[in-house]
């Protein structure tokens, strides 16, 4: 495997349900990031890990709870959701958060559908 | 409130035509320009970015122009192609630190025609 991964690539949930979203990047980078997109909106971001530690968190519901556990794996832990929260999630990874103008490396996405 | 407005939403080019997408920033503080290009089932991946110290920047043929003065920027596809069609986003930051972020236009359908 080479970049971002992301897995599922495509998600069916109930608004009981919980399910985690997974990430894995294969770049020796030490900033991952998850970030939502949704049609006709901006690109959002939800949270920012540097170094396995979160540095921002985007305002985003208690009901997306990441994990970080190492620099090449993030998580988004999926509880109660609601159909709006439908939309394909991102995965991105940079090689160091707190150097200028850095590139980030997106995965492919996980499509998610709230029922 | 929207920091970076990108326009058009949706933009039909002939083969072989140029395609162009504006945006325009608020945020004067912003020093890093960066435009992604997502094909679908895809993540969006670096095309070509620029920085405020110069008012051009070109490859291949995509091309970056900047007015620092109207902060707006705009990409240029010259001599555009049925590959070329995709989702196009303009992007901004402040340098870097630990308040590095980037802030997302809204996006652009590119369909070019055969």
């Amino acid at each position: 495997e080479t970049g971002v991964t992301q897995t599922p690539r495509h998600l069916v949930m109930g608004m009981t349900n919980k399910k985690s979203l997974k990430c894995e990047q294969h770049l020796g980078h030490n900033a991952m990031y998850w970030y939502k997109q949704s049609a006709k909106k901006p690109l959002e971001l939800m949270f920012v890990y540097n170094f396995k530690e979160q540095t921002e968190n985007n305002s985003v519901p208690s009901r997306f709870s990441p994990e970080c556990p190492n620099s090449s794996h993030l998580f988004l832990h999926l509880h109660t959701l609601q159909p709006e929260d439908s939309a394909l999630y991102l995965c991105a990874s940079s090689q160091d958060p707190l150097a200028a103008y850095e590139t980030q490396y997106f995965g492919p996405g996980t499509r998610l559908l709230v029922l | 409130q929207q920091q970076v407005k990108q326009s058009p939403q949706s933009l039909i080019v002939q083969k072989g035509g140029i395609s162009i997408i504006n945006c325009a920033y608020e945020n004067t503080a912003f020093d890093y320009f960066p435009w992604y290009q997502q094909f679908p089932g895809k993540g969006p991946a670096l095309l070509i970015a620029i920085r405020p110290d110069v008012s051009e920047k070109k490859e291949g043929r995509f091309t970056i122009s900047f007015n620092k003065s109207a902060k707006q920027f705009s990409l240029h596809i010259m001599d555009s192609q049925p590959g070329d069609s995709a989702t196009y986003f303009c992007a901004a930051s402040i340098g870097g630190g630990s308040n590095y972020k980037l802030t997302f236009g809204k996006g652009t359908l590119l369909t070019v025609n055969p």
